[in-house]
């Protein structure tokens, strides 16, 4: 079964830092999508990026962007600029083809972001 | 609505006692996914519904565990005779393209 393994169970930045998140997966499909999600005490999962794996260039969305090492099956999120609205539970997913041919996304266990002023 | 909306956002119950959470998906979203968040665990994914296609039943923990989805939108899970490690966020989510997952709030549920 494919895994998503996030090593930081926390993680901590300065308002205006910089901090980057490690993911790291197993999967053995060839085409595939990689996201991160952060999850506000609102408990809504937000969308932060997306990386489609045949694509070499790394995502990035405004103060977000993404490390993505395919070979090594790696997946980091960067933040720069860090502010106090970023601090959430961040987690890192993958799709895996289920057996109907659908996409289902699977989830590492999360990262939680502390951003102190 | 313009999101994925879910209720209750909090449900405590007894256990023993049978529980329904509610998830109306994006107009015009063709999959629903549910999934389960315990206690500083990640997202457990539970069953998918696509269009009219049979379910992908393939993440239910027990059968204890029901889903429908009616007239391709709105879906119900159900908890039967729930247990107190059944204690979780219960998320929704839908796409319409597949890997752009659109998520809920989540309801809570807290079995005494």
């Amino acid at each position: 079964a494919q895994t998503v393994t996030q090593s930081q169970p926390e993680m901590s930045v300065q308002e205006a830092e910089t901090v980057t998140l490690s993911c790291t997966y197993d999967t053995s499909e060839s085409d595939y999508y990689l996201f991160w999600y952060k999850q506000p005490p609102s408990r809504q999962m937000i969308l932060v990026i997306r990386q489609e794996a045949y694509k070499q260039q790394n995502a990035t969305e405004n103060r977000f962007s993404v490390n993505f090492q395919k070979a090594a099956k790696s997946f980091s999120l960067k933040i720069s600029d860090s502010q106090l609205g970023d601090a959430a539970m961040y987690f890192c997913a993958s799709t895996e083809v289920a057996s109907g041919g659908y996409n289902k996304l699977i989830f590492g266990a999360g990262t939680r972001l502390a951003v102190h002023p | 609505g313009a999101g994925v909306s879910q209720s209750p956002s909090n449900k405590v119950t007894e256990k023993g006692k049978d529980v329904e959470l509610r998830c109306d998906p994006i107009s015009g979203h063709t999959a629903l996914y549910w999934y389960r968040q315990s206690l500083g665990q990640g997202l457990e994914f539970l069953i998918y519904f696509q269009g009219n296609s049979a379910p992908d039943k393939s993440g239910l923990p027990s059968d204890r565990f029901s889903a429908e989805r009616t007239g391709g939108s709105v879906s119900t899970l159900t908890i039967q005779r729930t247990q107190q490690e059944d204690s979780a966020v219960y998320l929704c989510a839908s796409s319409f393209l597949g890997e752009k997952l659109f998520f809920g709030s989540g309801t809570q549920l807290s079995v005494l």
